[in-house]
Order: C-alpha cells, then sequence, then structure tokens
C-alpha cells in the first residue's frame, strides 16, 4: 500500500514570496490532515479535512496561508505572502476516518525555509 | 481552549523502563494516541487508549485514565533505536492535536 505522498521535499524560498505544497493521501483515507512543525516543537494543526469538507481551520493564519481539497483526495497549502517565522517543516497526514481509534499516516513532509 | 503537557526530555540506559507522562485539558475529549518521531523522520502512530485501563503493543504500553485526564506511554526493555521524540495527542471534536514532545535519550 503506498503512503502518503509530498512534494516537494524542500523548498528554499525568500520572504514575501509565495510557495505551494502538495498531499497525496493514502487511497481511501477521507480525512486529510495539515501540520506545521518547527524545530524541537509538536505538530501543530493547521486544517483538517473530511473528504473536501473543512473540519477545523482554527489555527491556519488566513490572511497568508490557504488550503484546498479538490474531489476529496489531493490537497495543497499555500502560502502567500510568506514570513521568516513560516519556516518549518509541513507535514501531510491522512486517515480513513476522524473516529477515536483511527491511525493517521503521515508524509515525509516539506522542509521550507524563508530566507 | 486545549492544553496537553509532557514532560520535554528524558534520558535512560539501554535496558531500563521510561514513563512518558501526558496530561491533557481538551472539550469533547474521544481518547489518546501516542506518535513516534525519529529525527527527520515523518511521526508514526504507536497506541490508542479510548477506554481507562492499560494498552500493551509489545515493548509499549500505554494507559489512560479520563477521570484524570491523564496517560502515559510506557517504554521497556529500552534499545538505542527507541532514542526519538514521543508525542501524545487528543482525539477531541474530530480533530487530532498534538502534544510538544518528550524526547527520550537511550545511552549505552
Amino acid at each position: 500500500e503506498a503512503g502518503v505522498a509530498q512534494s516537494p521535499r524542500y523548498k528554499i524560498i525568500e520572504k514575501r514570496q509565495s510557495v505551494a505544497f502538495w498531499c497525496n493521501p493514502i487511497s481511501g483515507h477521507a480525512t486529510l490532515y495539515w501540520y506545521q512543525q518547527i524545530l524541537g516543537q509538536g505538530p501543530k494543526l493547521l486544517i483538517q479535512f473530511q473528504n473536501n469538507g473543512v473540519v477545523d481551520d482554527s489555527q491556519l493564519p488566513k490572511d497568508r496561508f490557504s488550503a484546498e481539497r479538490l474531489k476529496g483526495v489531493d490537497s495543497t497549502l499555500k502560502i502567500q505572502p510568506a514570513k521568516l517565522e513560516d519556516s518549518a517543516v509541513y507535514l501531510c497526514a491522512s486517515s480513513l476516518g476522524a473516529g477515536g481509534n483511527t491511525e493517521a499516516f503521515f508524509g515525509q513532509g516539506t522542509r521550507l525555509t524563508v530566507v | 481552549g486545549q492544553s496537553l503537557e509532557q514532560p520535554s526530555e528524558v534520558t535512560a540506559v539501554e535496558g531500563a523502563i521510561v514513563q512518558i507522562n501526558c496530561t491533557y485539558q481538551t472539550s469533547g475529549f474521544y481518547g489518546l494516541s501516542w506518535y513516534q518521531q525519529h529525527d527527520g523522520g515523518a511521526p508514526t502512530f504507536l497506541s490508542y487508549n479510548g477506554l481507562d485501563g492499560l494498552e500493551e503493543t509489545g515493548r509499549f504500553s500505554s494507559f489512560l485514565s479520563r477521570s484524570d485526564s491523564y496517560g502515559y506511554l510506557l517504554l521497556q526493555e529500552l534499545q538505542m533505536k527507541d532514542s526519538a521524540s514521543y508525542f501524545c495527542a487528543v482525539r477531541n471534536d474530530y480533530k487530532l492535536s498534538f502534544g510538544a514532545g518528550t524526547t527520550v535519550t537511550v545511552r549505552a
């Protein structure tokens, strides 16, 4: 079974530029998550989709971040314009559902450096 | 609001037992999960507790007390490969939210 695919693996941009990350979840997984993980910290939930609807985006900085999940399958996360504090690893995860005992599978992440 | 607290670091020798505690405050609590993350790697699922009590999976066990809003992960017979960060994560209102993580360092 293929895992969660993310691209690119690494990205370096200048502040005020824009960047987009792509995620393809495990086939059949209805729930998709985007997390931001700053070095030394735990993953912070940015947005959670159930199929193509948003379950939670309370911690998404909506003035600069946007995300979509077209047709309830793959997803893109965009940052425009980027700030220095956006430097982090962006992790995508998916799970069969959003119920209690539902394991989330993570991709390898995109390491973003904003200079 | 929501909060999860766990110790930042634990160091132990090979063969030892380590317990990582996690206390949480949240509404709409469903259950507590544990994930492992090696340096540069992705988090991977270890265990889930939805009901009070102990769940055992090989060398790892996890415990939950819903009345105390408390859980722990027990790592037994520590091996060098267990050096990693361990995160508790709560399922609440269908969201999956992580703590800050505990870095476990295993010494020879």
